[in-house]
């Protein structure tokens, strides 16, 4: 079993939609949780961090689910340029983050 | 303030040769990682440096492939005997601990 697993899609959403992700975690030792997004030929970039409590940056809202181990990613009144892959990642102390292998996600006009 | 950097951006090299990939983490970063991604594939996991600990090799793919850190800076990423395989994008990051990873631009490596 994969350590971090997410649909790959591809999520196909009309401008303004709301879409949510979700992915999962094997590892219960895990602490630290992030969502990356990457780009075309480009770097992941660090979109946000996942509190337990979940957190929100704008039109985008984290949450953590311990006792079920997934976290999750909405994005509300979805752009154009939400248009990526978007990495789920879960990490424990001493090791390396656990990289899920995205999901991508194309948003239209 | 300065990201990570990696060079060169792009690398061809013949099938066979040696081949030397540099990062340079953020500042103050005490980890340090590898990966290597192919074109539509997701991020594969090589080598992660923590402080002056003994570094995690679980991920490389043979023993054509090696990794130093200096200093608990700069690391170099060498591939021996370079196959048609190895050709992706390889990218480095840095963290403090095991917080957030911030990610260099990569090295395209192309072996023909």
């Amino acid at each position: 079993r994969k350590e971090v697993e997410q649909d790959p899609g591809p999520f196909n959403v009309p401008e303004g939609a709301t879409v949510a992700f979700n992915c999962t975690y094997s590892n219960s030792a895990s602490q630290s949780f992030f969502w990356y997004r990457q780009d075309c030929r480009k770097e992941p970039k660090l979109l946000m961090s996942v509190y337990s409590s979940g957190n929100e940056d704008g039109r985008f809202t984290a949450q953590l689910n311990r006792a079920s181990q997934y976290i999750s990613l909405l994005i509300r009144d979805s752009k154009l340029s939400d248009s990526a892959t978007y990495l789920c990642v879960a990490g424990r102390a001493g090791t390396a983050l656990i990289f899920g292998k995205g999901t991508t996600l194309s948003v239209s006009s | 303030g300065a990201g990570v950097s990696q060079s060169p951006s792009n690398k061809v090299t013949e099938k066979g040769k040696d081949v030397e990939l540099r990062c340079d983490p953020i500042s103050g970063h005490t980890a340090l990682y590898w990966y290597r991604q192919s074109l539509g594939q997701g991020l594969e996991f090589l080598i992660y440096f923590q402080g002056n600990s003994a570094p995690d090799k679980s991920g490389l793919p043979s023993d054509r492939f090696s990794a130093e850190r200096t200093g608990g800076s700069v690391s170099t990423l060498t591939i021996q005997r370079t196959q048609q395989e190895d050709s992706a994008v390889y990218l480095c990051a840095s963290s403090l601990g095991t917080s957030e990873q911030y990610f260099g631009p990569g090295t395209r490596l192309t072996v023909t």
